[in-house]
């Protein structure tokens, strides 16, 4: 089993439209997680982090199932600008890797007008 | 936005040349990262330091070294760069090890004809 992995997309969603995202982790030994957002052909840039009890911040919540081992990302009323790859970011802890923050591939989101 | 300049932004060069990327960070974050970026892959972790002089090796550590000889700057050196190097390069930082996510340069692009 891959350590992160997540559904390449694309999406493709019209404006205003809800879109949701997973990502499985295999190790259950993970303390923290992580939406990045990165544009084409620029730095991945944190979107937000996801906490035990689930969050939220405008449009965007994050959800964690530890039991299940994964997390999600919910975006509500999208928007031209939210057109960009998501990457689910997973810290990995075997002790001696002092918890290396291991990523998701990415999945690809583009709004339509 | 995080204060980390990385330099050269684009570069061309040959087979078995030796390259040098800057990290170059104004956060005076302990901990600064290598990552490289290719198609097919999530971001991959190349290497990282935790101190001034203080490296150690990540998942694609091999044909790479590093030096830290200032908090503000962290080089990545292909001593004698092939073709499979070609790539995107990250920097980033974070302020702790554990639970913190991570913030990224503008990244250099690496081309080895």
């Amino acid at each position: 089993r891959k350590e992160v992995e997540q559904d390449p997309g694309p999406f493709n969603v019209p404006e205003g439209a809800t879109v949701a995202f997973n990502c499985t982790y295999s190790n259950s030994a993970s303390q923290s997680f992580f939406w990045y957002r990165q544009d084409c052909r620029k730095e991945p840039k944190l979107l937000m982090s996801v906490y035990s009890s689930g969050n939220e911040d405008g449009r965007f919540t994050a959800q964690l199932n530890r039991a299940s081992q994964y997390i999600s990302l919910l975006i509500r009323d999208s928007k031209l600008s939210d057109s960009a790859t998501y990457l689910c970011v997973v810290n990995m802890d075997y002790g001696g890797s002092q918890g290396n923050l291991i990523f998701g591939k990415g999945t690809k989101l583009s709004v339509k007008p | 936005d995080a204060g980390i300049t990385q330099s050269p932004r684009h570069k061309v060069t040959e087979t078995g040349t030796p390259v040098t990327l800057r990290c170059h960070q104004t956060e005076n974050h302990r901990y600064m990262y290598w990552y490289r970026q290719d198609p097919g892959h999530g971001l991959r972790l190349i290497h990282y330091s935790y101190g001034v002089k203080d490296t150690d090796k990540g998942e694609v550590s091999d044909g790479y070294s590093v030096s830290r000889s200032k908090t503000e700057d962290f080089l990545l050196t292909l001593e004698s760069a092939t073709s499979s190097q070609t790539s995107v390069y990250f920097c980033a930082i974070s302020e702790y090890r554990a639970n913190q996510p991570q913030h990224f340069g503008d990244g250099t692009r690496l081309s080895i004809l």
